[in-house]
């Protein structure tokens, strides 16, 4: 059962405009979002993270916005360059799961975005 | 730099045929983390130790076993790999006791091909 949903695996958007790439989940537990980048044959990487006492946190170019009662996040890229092609993945992290146990989170398939000249 | 590595990063097995995966970190986080990831699908948890406490998802097969060692040093082994074994297999850490950031960092992975 995938808690956490991307259902755009690509998405394609010329240089100098907007990305937003976009993720959902079910469990309303969740109070941690974090956005990761993977390049081919890399490990992903961290990007930007929100927590659920916010609904917006911006990070350069990098802003991602958080509705809680959609239960919706969406990561927004201006201006998008050629090196942001990457696969994104949204993640999740409960506070259940925190403290004495592991900041287990759990992830979105991810969405492929192409920054074309 | 500090960082997670996994060796080897490509990995060809035969059916059947037991193999191990390493990783290790000099981040010195207490929490290591085994994930698997097929095409197009998210990384999926196998299991992970909070320092030297195993603790191992519900829906992970019996034929995937791991070994930690000491902080540094984690190990995936597969004791039978099966064709369906076949995926990428990403190592991470986090830090248990960060009250604010639950990152987790990820090593480049091990492409396993199972023949």
């Amino acid at each position: 059962d995938q808690q956490v949903k991307q259902n755009s695996p690509s998405l394609s958007v010329q240089e100098g405009r907007i990305s937003i790439l976009n993720c959902d989940y079910t469990n309303s537990m969740f109070d941690y979002f974090l956005w990761y980048k993977k390049y081919p044959a890399e490990g992903p990487t961290f990007l930007i993270s929100i927590s659920s006492i916010k609904d917006k946190n911006e990070d350069g170019r990098f802003t991602v916005f958080l509705n809680k009662s959609a239960k919706h996040l969406s990561l927004h890229i201006v201006p998008s360059q050629p090196g942001d092609s990457a696969v994104y993945f949204c993640a999740a992290s409960a506070r259940e799961n925190r403290g004495s146990t592991l900041g287990r989170l759990y992830f979105g398939r991810g969405t492929q975005l192409t920054v074309w000249p | 730099d500090a960082m997670v590595i996994q060796n080897p990063r490509y990995q060809v097995t035969q059916f059947g045929k037991p193999v191990t995966l390493s990783c290790s970190q000099t981040l010195n986080h207490n929490v290591m983390y085994w994930y698997q990831q097929k095409s197009s699908q998210a990384p999926k948890l196998l299991f992970h130790y909070y320092d030297k406490d195993f603790n191992n998802e519900a829906d992970t097969p019996d034929n995937f076993q791991s070994r930690r060692p000491n902080t540094s040093f984690c190990f995936l082994d597969i004791r039978s790999p099966g064709l369906g074994d076949a995926a990428m297999y990403l190592c991470a850490t986090s830090n248990a006791h960060d009250p604010v950031s639950y990152e987790q960092y990820f090593g480049p992975g091990t492409r396993l091909t199972v023949t």
